[in-house]
């Protein structure tokens, strides 16, 4: 089944702070984070395996609650640049995931 | 390192015909997973592909089929195009023991 994710979409100011929400009904092994812009492939933000693991990079960083079945993608100081539709996708087993990819959020930072 | 590629751009078929994708693997990855996502959807899994076999299918029927090649590279067959077959299709490639995939620009296909 399809992870929800929430909000379905959030406009910022340049600097402001975001969540997004990935929750799944199934038991996880492991969450990918993505982030889509219009017309573009989506680029491999980052990766948490089961175990309450937080991992980050420059202002970005996410954490899974394997209890809860949760994942929470972390966005700090947002920059013009972070615009985009993110996406949680949830597997399965590591090594060779089959990806379930959740509903999506629109995020727009705005000047 | 090359990214992964696709091929063509673009692609406007009709309704019947059938349909050849290709895909180009990141240097060095071992797998390539393939995609379908429709307007404003996230990407939904078709298939996968290690060692030259199918390794998983998701929710897709048998005229979606595919080939890797012995380089990794990657075909996706429709055949009978449908209209709801429309969409970009993305194929995605990793390496086993990691995780993460990168993904290709993708081909949009119209069926009409």
């Amino acid at each position: 089944q399809q992870p929800v994710q929430s909000p379905q979409a959030v406009i910022l100011r340049e600097g402001e702070d975001a969540v997004i929400n990935c929750s799944s009904s199934k038991a996880l092994y492991s969450v990918h984070w993505y982030r889509q812009k219009h017309g573009e492939a989506p680029v491999f933000l980052m990766i948490l395996l089961k175990g309450g693991e937080q991992k980050g990079h420059d202002k970005i960083s996410a954490s899974f609650n394997e209890k809860k079945q949760q994942s929470s993608l972390y966005l700090t100081a947002s920059q013009l640049s972070y615009s985009g539709t993110y996406f949680c996708g949830t597997g399965s087993n590591f090594g060779n995931e089959k990806l379930t990819f959740g509903t999506g959020t629109r995020l727009t930072i705005i000047p | 390192e090359t990214g992964v590629t696709q091929s063509p751009t673009h692609l406007i078929k009709t309704r019947g015909q059938q349909v050849t994708l290709r895909c180009s693997s990141q240097s060095g990855h071992n797998t390539v997973s393939w995609y379908q996502q429709a307007l404003g959807q996230g990407p939904q899994f078709i298939f996968q592909y290690y060692r030259e076999e199918e390794n998983g299918r998701g929710n897709f029927p048998p005229r979606f089929s595919g080939l890797q090649f012995p380089n990794y590279s990657s075909e996706l067959n429709v055949n009978a195009l449908e209209l709801d077959d429309s969409a970009l299709y993305l194929c995605a490639s990793s390496t086993t023991g990691k995780g993460e995939q990168y993904f290709g620009p993708g081909t949009r296909l119209t069926v009409t």
